[in-house]
């Protein structure tokens, strides 16, 4: 059975430092998986997809890397913003379509 | 272009009441996808709809609940005989043809909180 964990659970930063969250997966036979962003008391936006046959993808201050081999990807953030605060979410993607999440990173970034 | 629209944004009901979620998916998109998001938890799979057809409810309660994707119109979730645990965010996604390698990113609504007194 597919397990995702995410960790840190919270990670609290000044603004203008990089950062790294991480997502782990217990079985590496996946079709893709992506990033989510959400913030209290709403849904869920989409961040970055990869699919099993990339290593990478990245939009603006956004890159996530996917190792399918060991069960890991991870998203960087580049020069962390205020309005970076939320809470980010990793799922992936198996036969079928479900997406399976992990719980979480809550991020606070200061300024 | 209209996001995936869901509504209510938040619900009350009373022990024992029935509960209507709506989700009307983005358009061009057949494929609705349910999630609850307990707290403390992360998001649930709960259901997976086309037009008229469940293709996967492996994720959805045996008893109480049940969900619908009519020909015209929104999907629904609906809860029977709603208890306190049934209290979450219930989240809809929706997305174009699935394809063989399930590479359509899903997209999100705000989602409804429902909340039992």
């Amino acid at each position: 059975k597919q397990e995702v964990t995410q960790i840190p659970a919270a990670l609290s930063v000044p603004e203008g430092e990089n950062l790294v969250l991480n997502c782990s997966f217990t079985d590496s036979a996946i079709y893709n998986l992506q990033w989510f962003r959400q913030d209290p008391g709403k849904g869920l936006t989409s961040l970055l997809l990869i699919q099993s046959s990339q290593r990478e993808q990245t939009s603006g201050r956004l890159n996530a890397s996917l190792d399918k081999s060991s069960g890991r990807s991870t998203l960087y953030i580049a020069a962390s913003q205020p309005g970076d605060s939320a809470t980010y979410l990793c799922a992936v993607r198996q036969a079928g379509t479900a997406l399976i999440f992990g719980k979480g990173t809550t991020l606070s970034v200061s300024s | 272009n209209a996001g995936v629209m869901q509504n209510p944004r938040h619900l009350v009901r009373r022990r024992g009441q029935e509960a209507r979620l709506r989700c009307s998916p983005m358009k061009g998109h057949s494929h609705v996808y349910w999630y609850r998001q307990l707290p403390e938890e992360g998001l649930k799979f709960m259901v997976y709809l086309q037009k008229e057809n469940i293709i996967d409810e492996s994720g959805m309660p045996k008893e109480r609940f049940s969900a619908e994707f009519p020909k015209e119109g929104p999907s629904i979730l609906r809860i029977q005989q709603v208890v306190r645990g049934d209290s979450a965010a219930y989240f809809c996604a929706s997305s174009p043809l699935a394809g063989t390698g399930g590479d359509q990113p899903q997209h999100f609504g705000d989602g409804t909180r429902l909340s039992i007194l």
